[in-house]
């Protein structure tokens, strides 16, 4: 069974807080995207990449970086975490663009 | 005006009725249609994709595309309890890798 794992379902940081999310797909994907989901806004893309150490900016990478130093792991950082920034996140892996395995989501709230 | 339209619900049904979901979009260089179901609290998941123009069935589910008028439609049939969920639209220009476009999400509610 495919699997994208994200480390943690809850999260509360504290503003101003270097803020980690650790996502993990076991199907050697080449595409992995971060997304944030808010209610009215639905999906929003934050990043991907599609390589090892590559990334990409999607629609709203301000206040965001990532990492990709191995082909399964694909980590979102928040550099210094805002209020704003309180959102449920959500990390994809996908071969083609037609099929997206979703994680769990992690729903940060930042204080 | 948002490339793809989706109308937010709630939507509330009874059991075993028809349900029709529809979204709308403005880029005409969309190819591949896709429709993906979410339970509350866990990731979205892909019902199924249709390609063009044209019906697809799997099942209870029915995905619909009209290009000419910019307008994809989810049938689900003998709707379930087990079908409440927010169903997303999402649409990209190829089958290679594009970016996604995902639309808000419609909150179905089926009533035993």
């Amino acid at each position: 069974d495919v699997k994208v794992t994200q480390s943690s379902r809850y999260l509360v940081k504290r503003t101003g807080e270097k803020v980690f999310l650790e996502c993990v797909q076991d199907m050697d994907h080449e595409n992995m995207f971060w997304y944030r989901q808010d209610p009215g806004l639905g999906l929003r893309l934050i990043y991907f990449s599609y390589d090892v150490k590559m990334k990409e900016k999607g629609d709203i990478p301000e206040g965001y970086s990532v990492s990709r130093e191995k082909k399964e792991r694909f980590s979102l950082i928040l550099e210094s975490a805002s209020t704003n920034q309180t959102s449920m996140y959500l990390c994809a892996s996908s071969l083609v663009s037609t099929e997206a395995f979703f994680g769990q989501g992690t729903r940060l709230t930042v204080v | 005006q948002k490339e793809v339209e989706q109308d937010p619900g709630p939507l509330s049904v009874p059991e075993g009725a028809i349900v029709s979901l529809n979204c709308t979009y403005s880029n005409s260089a969309f190819q591949y249609f896709m429709w993906y179901r979410q339970y509350s609290r866990k990731g979205p998941e892909l019902l199924m994709y249709t390609y063009s123009s044209g019906n697809k069935e799997d099942g209870r589910f029915t995905a619909q595309v009209d290009k000419s008028s910019k307008y994809i439609s989810l049938f689900i049939r003998d709707s379930q309890p087990s079908d409440s969920a927010t169903y997303l639209c999402a649409m990209t220009y190829s089958g290679g890798y594009q970016k996604v476009t995902f639309g808000i999400g419609t909150k179905l509610q089926v009533i035993p």
